[in-house]
């Protein structure tokens, strides 16, 4: 098993570009959330799935469109790069709600 | 908003000692979840306790919950230069696959 796998490890956008960061889990969990880690702070989630055609916001939503059409792969689409995307992103799954995560190993992003 | 503080925010011990770091939340919860992120990489679950249960044990890991006071606690024994890392708790208030994570403790494990 590859675990939660993420694409790509870095990235450097200008401000206004789109870009899409791909997440793929091959444990057949039906969860699956995005997550952005800014320095001195904790995870924050963007959005998250329960299901393949299922997708909620988050607590950080604005920016960012994700899409669920598979139960493999939910892809995190940045519309127009602002430098306050600028993060470490995280991508997680699980086999349902009020169990453990797992995470893939991130995609840091820079936006000039 | 973080849901979680932990305290301390950093953590420096030698090889060999406890290691204690709490985690405070502020609403409800079904559960609470530690994890661990080495520098540079993801998140490694540690452990999981339900709001009905008050204490729970894994290997060196010894994690205590307080619903009463909205407090967890995270006990490393022995501790060892490789859990040198950042310690995260997390707190899954249920309706979907949405953590809250505090701020975390940098412990450190000096040789």
């Amino acid at each position: 098993n590859a675990g939660v796998t993420q694409t790509p490890k870095f990235q450097v956008l200008k401000t206004g570009q789109s870009m899409t960061l791909q997440c793929a889990q091959d444990m057949n969990h039906e969860y699956m959330s995005w997550y952005r880690q800014d320095p001195g702070m904790g995870l924050r989630l963007i959005h998250y799935s329960v299901g393949a055609g299922i997708t909620d916001q988050g607590e950080v939503p604005n920016g960012y469109n994700v899409s669920r059409s598979t139960t493999e792969d939910f892809p995190l689409r940045l519309l127009s790069a602002a430098p306050s995307q600028t993060s470490v992103y995280f991508c997680a799954s699980s086999y349902s709600g009020g169990n453990e995560q797992f995470f893939g190993p991130g995609t840091r992003l820079t936006v000039l | 908003s973080q849901q979680g503080e932990e305290d301390p925010q950093a953590l420096s011990i030698q090889e060999g000692e406890n290691a204690t770091m709490n985690c405070s939340y502020k609403t409800s919860i079904n559960n609470l979840q530690w994890y661990r992120q080495n520098s540079g990489r993801g998140l490694v679950h540690l452990i999981l306790i339900r709001s009905n249960e008050r204490e729970k044990h894994s290997g060196r890991l010894r994690v205590t919950l307080d619903t009463s006071k909205k407090s967890s606690s995270l006990l490393i024994t022995a501790s060892r230069a490789a859990d040198t890392a950042s310690y995260f708790c997390a707190t899954d208030a249920g309706g979907g696959n949405k953590l809250t994570f505090g701020t975390g403790t940098q412990l450190k494990v000096e040789l």
